[in-house]
């Protein structure tokens, strides 16, 4: 199995501020998708931003951008200007490319916003 | 509404005791998977499938069964409950092909064994 390594357990951010959630990952492969899931008390499951890795461009959905770094294996989180809805378990995952479906995901970072 | 349907919400058994927890998809999802998810773990995969009739197993596989008779449904099986089974399931489909590789989550079950 693809090992996954998010360092941060917990993360606290102002509202309005910013905040990083950090991910690294370890894989021989050259072809694979890289994501971001929020996890709310609700528990569902919810899709905040992918990355396949032969896109050099990072990827950016609203308040939310990553930084992918191949060589690094390294795929950072950021939320710009901070919302209390934002408040939730972020798990990073790992999926080989075309022909795999199993997601590898990280241990989990839980974000706090102060209001 | 479409997505993942998983019921129970929450269960409660006791050890020894055997139960299935259901999983159904209305999109025709081809592939389906179930996880566990537990405190500083993330989620493991216990099983998947990758059609009706095709089932592997994944990273967390004793204790558990499944089976997929139909592109619908995907039930996990707990034959002997133990206290280490104690978690949060969760129920994953995607369709097979396509060029976004989108996971549909279905609610959870929280299953506590005593």
């Amino acid at each position: 199995a693809q090992t996954v390594t998010q360092s941060q357990p917990e993360m606290s951010v102002q509202e309005a501020e910013t905040v990083t959630l950090s991910c690294t990952y370890d894989t021989s492969e050259s072809d694979y998708y890289l994501f971001w899931y929020k996890q709310p008390p609700s528990r569902q499951m919810i899709l905040v931003i992918r990355q396949e890795a032969y896109k050099q461009q990072n990827a950016t959905e609203n308040r939310f951008s990553v930084n992918f770094q191949k060589a690094a294996k390294s795929f950072s989180l950021k939320i710009s200007d901070s919302q209390l809805g934002d408040a939730a378990m972020y798990f990073c995952a790992y999926k080989l490319g075309r022909g795999d479906y199993k997601l590898s995901f990280g241990a989990g970072t839980t974000v706090t916003v102060r209001a | 509404n479409a997505g993942v349907t998983q019921t129970p919400k929450f269960q409660v058994l006791k050890t020894g005791q055997s139960m299935t927890l259901q999983c159904a998809q209305d999109m025709n999802h081809e592939y389906m998977s179930w996880y566990r998810q537990d405190p500083g773990m993330g989620l493991r995969l216990i099983h998947y499938s990758v059609g009706a009739g095709i089932t592997d197993q994944g990273e967390v596989p004793n204790g558990y069964n499944v089976s997929r008779s139909t592109t619908e449904d995907f039930p996990l099986r707990l034959l002997s409950a133990a206290p280490s089974q104690t978690s949060v399931y969760f129920c994953a489909s995607r369709a097979g092909t396509g060029p976004y590789y989108g996971y549909t989550f279905g609610s959870g079950t929280r299953l506590t064994v005593v």
